[in-house]
């Protein structure tokens, strides 16, 4: 158990489907994060919430909607994906402002559209 | 701005052999620096970090890193090379002071061990 809980752990979707990527902490973090790790890139950070506001988002696609309903949770609406959306998708936390302390990562969802 | 630089997208060993992934920074105001082990189909789980106390820390699995300022360095070692050692490694960085939240990745060392 990491701290941090990520379901599904797989998700394979069409490319019409709408489905709902979820993490879950207990640590007593203020800040979350979405990450996307695609084969041989390095890992991309989509969008960091601090006390369920959203402080960034990385220029992603709208067919990718984050949800921040409190510290504790997180959501990724997905929906009208394309296959090269396919990844591992990674969730942290972290506490503080400089997150000096590092992040505490999910297992991650591995996602594959089809 | 901080970044990372891995030197080395793959790195290969011997069971048994000294391991040395090597990881540069860059920051205008100290740093707190980590290393993070990725296992395939896993999230990333914490090696060790500094955070400006001791400059060599130490990690789990055997895994020691040390803190050189005049060399800009952050390389992780371990002395000798374990089959299950294979993975892939993540170099990190953030700084004191600001408020910008996160961490900036290295792009990673694939490590691979041979018997």
């Amino acid at each position: 158990e990491t701290g941090v809980t990520q379901t599904p752990r797989h998700l394979v979707m069409g490319m019409t489907n709408k489905k709902s990527l979820k993490c879950e902490q207990h640590l007593g973090h203020n800040a979350m994060y979405w990450y996307k790790q695609s084969a041989k890139k390095p890992l991309e950070l989509m969008f960091v919430y601090n006390f369920k506001e959203q402080t960034e988002n990385n220029s992603v696609p709208s067919r990718f909607s984050p949800e921040c309903p409190n510290s504790s949770h997180l959501f990724l609406h997905l929906h009208t994906l394309q296959p090269e959306d396919s990844a591992l998708y990674l969730c942290a936390s972290s506490q503080g402002e400089t997150a000096a302390g590092g992040y505490t990562f999910g297992s991650g969802t591995r996602l594959t559209v089809v | 701005a901080q970044s990372v630089t891995q030197l080395g997208s793959h790195v290969s060993v011997s069971e048994g052999a000294l391991v040395l992934l090597r990881c540069n920074y860059s920051s205008s105001v100290p740093p707190y620096l980590f290393w993070y082990v990725q296992y395939p189909n896993q999230g990333l789980q914490l090696l060790l970090k500094y955070t400006s106390a001791a400059t060599l820390v130490k990690g789990i699995n055997g895994f020691e890193a040390e803190f050189k300022k005049s060399e800009t360095s952050f390389h992780l070692t371990k002395p000798s090379a374990h089959m299950s050692d294979a993975a892939e490694y993540f170099c990190a960085v953030t700084f004191s002071g600001g408020s910008n939240y996160k961490l900036t990745f290295g792009k990673g060392t694939l490590l691979t061990v041979n018997p």
